[in-house]
């Protein structure tokens, strides 16, 4: 049984618009959340973390957003820039274990 | 989908022991694994990356002698801790893909606690 899924397996988005990658978790005790990108051929590298306490946090272009009651995460990426374009994990932290979720290819088309 | 499996999920021995993970790919061909390691409240860090009937590429500052990885076959991939000692004590988690330009496929993890 999957505890983390992302329902989509691919997106693709016009250069300069919104990225919104989804989410959703079923277990309600998890810490915090995070998300990472990965490219072809690397390892995923860490993108941004959310805290089970808190409903968003932002980084520059990238911001993440915890609903809660809905166990429902996601990711928006504004403007989308080529160079977004990777697999994107979702993944859920209870202390010291991570689940990942099986990601979600972005296409930001130029 | 494709599914990676990961044993055991939870170990725990003394001080001394070299301990040995498997990751298996069930349902595909993992020419690539990747290896992982989790601590507490940081995000998840690369230790190193094997093709198949290659030596493993380790990242910089993980000990090649302490952390052994064999990927002998396109289904199989293990690390072996040597000479465990406490501050190896982590969240390890390997992934597996038979396509660089594909999603990988991440196991369940392995939690080692070295006593």
């Amino acid at each position: 049984d999957q505890q983390v899924k992302q329902n989509s397996p691919s997106l693709s988005v016009q250069e300069g618009r919104i990225s919104i990658l989804n989410c959703d978790y079923t277990n309600s005790m998890f810490d915090y959340f995070l998300w990472y990108k990965k490219y072809p051929a690397e390892g995923p590298t860490f993108l941004i973390s959310i805290s089970s306490i808190k409903d968003k946090n932002e980084d520059g272009r990238f911001t993440v957003f915890l609903n809660k009651s809905a166990k429902h995460l996601s990711l928006h990426i504004v403007p989308s820039q080529p160079g977004d374009s990777a697999v994107y994990f979702c993944a859920a932290v209870k202390y010291d274990k991570v689940i990942f979720g099986p990601g979600t290819s972005l296409s930001v088309i130029p | 989908g494709a599914v990676v499996s990961q044993h055991p999920s939870w170990v725990i021995c003394k001080s001394g022991t070299s301990v040995k993970i498997e990751c298996r790919s069930l349902d595909f061909q993992a020419t690539t694994m990747f290896w992982y390691r989790q601590f507490p409240k940081q995000s998840l860090m690369l230790m190193a990356t094997s093709n198949e009937g290659s030596k493993a590429t380790y990242e910089q500052g993980v000990e090649k002698d302490k952390f052994l990885i064999n990927h002998a076959s396109l289904t199989l991939s293990t690390l072996t801790v040597t000479s465990a000692h406490p501050e190896d004590s982590s969240f390890y988690i390997c992934s597996g893909t038979g396509d660089l330009n594909q999603p990988q496929h991440f196991g369940d993890g392995t939690r080692l606690s070295i006593l």
